[in-house]
This record gives structure tokens, sequence and C-alpha cells, in this order.
């Protein structure tokens, strides 16, 4: 069974204190792990898609890095305008177009 | 990209009413998908809506209490019916959009529900 797994649930940081988040997974073949921000009453905004081992991407702050077991997504110098859930999410060969999501963690950044 | 919109954003219904939620994408795709986030959890995929057949289902959601329709390829829409509190929730529709060999899916702002 595919299982999508992000830890910490909750994350509080210091504005300019670095940290990363966890996003382990099992899935039967991976087509790709999609990174998403989601403020509060509002859908998800994409962030990053990554396919394969040893790739990375980064946006402004972020950055996502994924292995063949998880990802990470790293806040490098976080602002309180960075406070969000981030999910995590997969899509496997056979669903194409399906997403099978992470339960997020949410981080909230302090001046 | 794509931009996709929701109506209503959001609802307060009674017990055992139905309320059909419409998404609207600005481009033309292929399938569609509609998502449940119940309150504190997150996204659950309900069912891919496709153009031109019938919407296929996930486990655990059926077509009697989730009809779709599919008229075009930029619209759908997601019928709730005979609610009950339990279906509380954030319903989000979403399209991929496939570029080369990548994908980017995208995610409409939400229809927040709420039965009492």
């Amino acid at each position: 069974e595919d299982q999508v797994t992000q830890s910490p649930e909750a994350l509080r940081l210091q504005e300019g204190e670095s940290s990363s988040l966890n996003c382990s997974y099992t899935v039967s073949g991976l087509r790709g792990l999609f990174w998403y921000r989601q403020d509060p009453g509002k859908g998800p905004e994409f962030l990053f898609t990554l396919y394969s081992a040893g790739e990375e991407k980064e946006k402004e702050r972020l950055k996502a890095t994924l292995t063949k077991k998880e990802s990470f997504l790293h806040i490098t110098a976080p602002k309180p305008e960075d406070s969000a859930t981030y999910l995590c999410a997969v899509m496997t060969t056979d669903s194409w177009g399906k997403l099978q999501f992470g339960a997020g963690t949410q981080v909230v950044v302090t001046p | 990209s794509a931009v996709i919109s929701q109506k209503p954003s959001r609802d307060i219904c009674q017990r055992g009413t139905s309320l059909t939620i419409q998404c609207q994408v600005d481009s033309q795709v292929t399938m569609m998908f509609w998502y449940r986030q119940q309150p504190g959890q997150s996204l659950t995929l309900i069912a891919t809506a496709n153009q031109g057949s019938e919407a296929t289902y996930e486990s655990g959601f059926v077509i009697d209490k989730f009809p779709i329709s599919r008229p075009n390829l930029t619209f759908s829409t997601l019928t709730v019916s005979n609610m009950s509190p339990e279906d509380s929730s954030i319903y989000l529709c979403s399209v991929t959009l496939r570029g080369g060999s990548t994908e980017t899916q995208y995610f409409g702002p939400g229809t927040r529900l709420l039965v009492l």
C-alpha cells in the first residue's frame, strides 16, 4: 500500500532560523513528488515537482530535494510570511494525475 | 499555468439537502480531479472527472453520494447529496498540466461547506 508520511507535524521557528521538513514515501512506482504550500482558508499553492533521486529545486527561501525514500523541504532564513502548512504528495506511475497527500507540516515563523 | 475558480466559495447547508459545486478552468484539460479536505486533515481524492465519460471514484466514495458532471473540457460540477454534518469539509477541484515530461497540478480556492 502506498504511504506518504510527513514530519514533524508542526514546527515553530524564529525568523532567520533555518530548518527542514521531511516527507517519506513508500510507493509502487514514483511518477513525481509534489510540494505545496497551503494558507488557512485557501487552496494548495504549487511549489515543486521532483522526479528522480538527486534532483533539487529552489524557489526563493525554499529548496526541495529527493532521495529514493524521502524528500526534504529546506527553509533557509525564514520570514513570518513563510508561515503556512506545507504538504507533500506523490503521483505514482499507474495513477497519472492522482495525488496522495501526506498530513502536512504546519510551520509558524515568529519575528 | 492554470487559473481555477470555484463556486460557491462557502455555504452553510441543512442536513438532508444537496449542494452542487462548480469548477471552471481557464484552459482545456482532459482530466479534472475533486478532493476533499476534512477539518484539520489533509486532502483526499474523491474522483476523477473525465470529459465524455463517467467519473471514476476512489475507494470509499460513490456516485450516488457525489455525482459529478463534466460537460466540456473547462468545466465540472460535484454534487454533495443528502448531506450530513460529516460532509462538512473543504471541497477542491484540481487539474494536472503536462509540459513535456513534467507535470504541475493546480488547485482551485476550494468550497467550504458546513452542514448543520
